[in-house]
């Protein structure tokens, strides 16, 4: 069975610092990992993914990830924050042979002060 | 591109009755679609996966009769919250994957279902 943590349901920090987003997954099989970000009342939107390949992501916005096996970790990060980064955002996993079934961690809140 | 429509984005409805949400890929077609239930400050739950012209496979826990998918065509999904009660409100949000399986899905902007 596969799962996701993400540490830390709340997340707040000024507008141009480091924007570091914890995630931990378990995986008895290769894991595809994703980020998602969720603005209010809207849907998900893909930030980055891992499938194989190169261990440090680069998505969208400015965001990325690095999958560290040993650490089973994809902690997402920017280096600097700006207001409109102020979301919900998901880590999600689903293994190499089913990808469809993804299994989402319960979501950190970032808030972004001026 | 990749665009996926959800419709209606919120609805309120009498204890009892039936709604229909209606998920739509708009610039590709989606030989799969999947639900998700959200529940207030929660992560999504997968409720069932529909692939075009076949039945939905529903995930444990799931009712079936009270939760009707149907993916008729390989750009609609809907989904049919029959016999509505206060405890079926949630955000209901559809996602679509592209081609093959390994394709990323694309999520929907979401239904918030209120039932009085």
């Amino acid at each position: 069975a596969q799962s996701v943590t993400q540490l830390g349901s709340h997340v707040s920090v000024s507008e141009g610092a480091l924007v570091l987003l914890r995630c931990n997954y378990s995986s008895s099989v290769p894991p595809y990992l994703f980020w998602y970000v969720q603005y209010p009342n809207q849907g998900l939107q893909l930030l980055l993914k891992y499938t194989t390949g190169a261990t440090l992501v680069k998505g969208i916005n400015g965001f990325e990830a690095e999958f560290k096996k040993s650490e089973t970790s994809f902690h997402l990060t920017k280096p600097s924050a700006h207001m409109s980064d102020a979301a919900e955002y998901f880590c999600a996993v689903s293994d190499s042979y089913n990808t469809d079934k993804l299994i989402f961690g319960t979501g950190t809140r970032l808030q972004v002060f001026p | 591109g990749a665009v996926v429509s959800q419709h209606p984005s919120w609805v309120i409805c009498k204890s009892g009755t039936s709604v229909k949400i209606e998920c739509r890929s708009l610039d590709f077609q989606a030989t799969t679609m999947f639900w998700y239930r959200q529940f207030p400050k929660q992560s999504l739950m997968l409720m069932a996966t529909s692939n075009e012209g076949s039945k939905a496979t529903y995930e444990q826990g799931v009712e079936k009769d009270k939760f009707l998918i149907n993916h008729a065509s390989l750009t609609l999904s809907t989904l049919t919250v029959t016999s509505a009660h206060p405890e079926d409100s949630s955000f209901y949000i559809c996602s679509a994957r592209p081609g093959r399986s390994g394709q990323p899905q694309h999520f929907g902007d979401g239904t918030r279902l209120s039932i009085l």
